[in-house]
């Protein structure tokens, strides 16, 4: 079974500052995806930002990026230039990849963001 | 295009009383998810669909859930009896490749 670790129930940045998410991951697998959502406070799950295993490029979607250490099975998502509108619930996840067929998430407990003026 | 449509987004109910979520995918989405978000247990997968078959069926607390894929575009998870632990935030969420899946608004659930 897979497991997800964000030890960082909250954080907080200033606004126009860069801040970085923590998650650990545990897994047998070989070939899985690690994906990062956001949900605000209307309680939508938002897709940031999604990393293959199989690919050693860390990905980026404008100001998020990812430092993907698949040897040390961390996952961290770094916010650059942090605006107001990125106060929210973050959630790291895990998927495995089947052959085929769809799999399911797991999630982490979350890091709450709160991005100040 | 029209995302993940759920319905209702807020239910009220007493223990005891059935409870039917609604959810519709995304128009060529052939595969659906269920989930549960709680304080206490945080995000967890309760069931997936591919191409309208139960796939993994594990994470259903116990058999007062059940839950149905008719066809392609409708799924429904119904809760009967209802509890009052059974509060929570429900999400549907549908996908076509293996990776990225799209999250519905969720269904807010209270029982009194």
């Amino acid at each position: 079974a897979q497991t997800v670790t964000q030890s960082q129930p909250e954080m907080s940045v200033q606004e126009a500052e860069t801040v970085t998410l923590s998650c650990t991951y545990d897994t047998s697998e070989n070939n899985y995806y690690l994906f990062w959502y956001k949900q605000p406070p209307s309680r939508q799950m938002i897709l940031v930002i999604r990393q293959e295993a199989y690919k050693q490029q860390n990905a980026t979607e404008n100001r998020f990026s990812v430092n993907f250490q698949k040897a040390a099975k961390s996952f961290s998502l770094k916010i650059s230039d942090s605006q107001l509108g990125d106060t929210a619930m973050y959630f790291c996840a895990f998927m495995k990849i089947n052959t085929g067929t769809a799999s399911k998430l797991t999630f982490g407990t979350g890091t709450r963001l709160q991005v100040t003026l | 295009d029209a995302g993940v449509i759920q319905s209702p987004r807020h239910e009220v109910t007493e223990m005891g009383q059935e409870v039917t979520l609604r959810c519709k995918p995304i128009s060529g989405h052939n595969s659906l998810f269920w989930y549960r978000q709680t304080m206490m247990r945080g995000l967890e997968l309760l069931i997936y669909f591919n191409n309208n078959v139960p796939i993994d069926d594990s994470g259903m607390p116990e058999d007062r859930f059940s839950a149905k894929m008719p066809n392609a575009s409708f799924s429904t998870l119904k809760i009967q009896p209802s509890e009052p632990r059974d509060s929570a935030v429900y999400f549907c969420a549908s996908s076509w490749d293996t990776s990225i899946q799209y999250f519905g608004p969720g269904t807010r659930l209270l029982v009194l």
